[in-house]
């Protein structure tokens, strides 16, 4: 069964640092995702992106992330200078028309 | 605005036993999906069903089920015969077609511990 796959699956990193976390999406998916999960918390929508844009974005999604296609099969979520509070679980999704694929997520640990 | 609530904070049984797990949402669009997801404690999200707002019957998967009632805005998932793998967090969510259902909200979750 195809699978969204997610790298690196643990990362550390310093405070003030950039981070890459990169997905590889199912291949015939149109539409990519990224979701954060703070440790013990609901998970959150962070951005969808469609056609090589974001097609929507919420309030965490700040100047400090962006997102990219690079090359027709990577999917990455960059945060360009990593906070405390940046430490979660993100997870990568894709889909089709219909249900969500979730990545096995990547714990980022900002120390 | 779409809300998902998940009132069941953490749930324990004692294996065999059945269990529901309530979620209720809120939503002005007549055009969604529902879904399950379980969360292990390896982390991953662990796809269980979707469920389209124009379709409300009920829907069993081997010892799960899934009880969709639009009347009272809830879809609710039971644990039949539950067994020390079904411990995990479980979310429910919701995805509005006025968003082209570009974002699951997610409820916030509800931990089932079984025990044998």
């Amino acid at each position: 069964e195809p699978e969204v796959t997610q790298t690196p699956s643990h990362q550390v990193t310093q405070m003030g640092q950039e981070v890459i976390l990169r997905c590889v999406p199912i291949s015939n998916h149109l539409y990519f995702y990224w979701y954060r999960q703070i440790l013990g918390q609901k998970v959150e929508f962070l951005v969808s992106f469609y056609n090589n844009e974001i097609s929507e974005k919420s309030e965490i999604f700040d100047d400090q992330f962006s997102v990219e296609r690079p090359d027709g099969s990577n999917f990455t979520l960059k945060i360009r200078s990593t906070k405390l509070e940046d430490s979660a679980m993100y997870f990568c999704a894709s889909r089709p028309e219909g249900g969500y694929t979730f990545g096995s997520g990547t714990r980022l640990t900002v120390v | 605005a779409q809300k998902v609530t998940q009132a069941q904070t953490e749930i324990s049984v004692v294996e065999k036993e059945d269990v529901t797990l309530d979620c209720v949402y809120e939503t002005r669009d007549t055009t969604y999906y529902l879904f399950w997801y379980k969360q292990p404690p390896s982390g991953e999200l662990v796809f269980l069903i979707r469920r389209n707002s124009f379709d409300e019957q009920n829907e069993i998967s081997g010892r799960y089920s899934w009880n969709f009632q639009k009347s009272t805005s809830s879809f609710n998932f039971t644990i039949t015969a539950s067994q020390v793998v079904d411990s995990a967090v479980y979310f429910c969510a919701l995805s509005e077609a006025n968003t082209g259902f570009q974002k699951l909200v997610f409820g916030t979750g509800t931990r089932l511990l079984v025990s044998p």
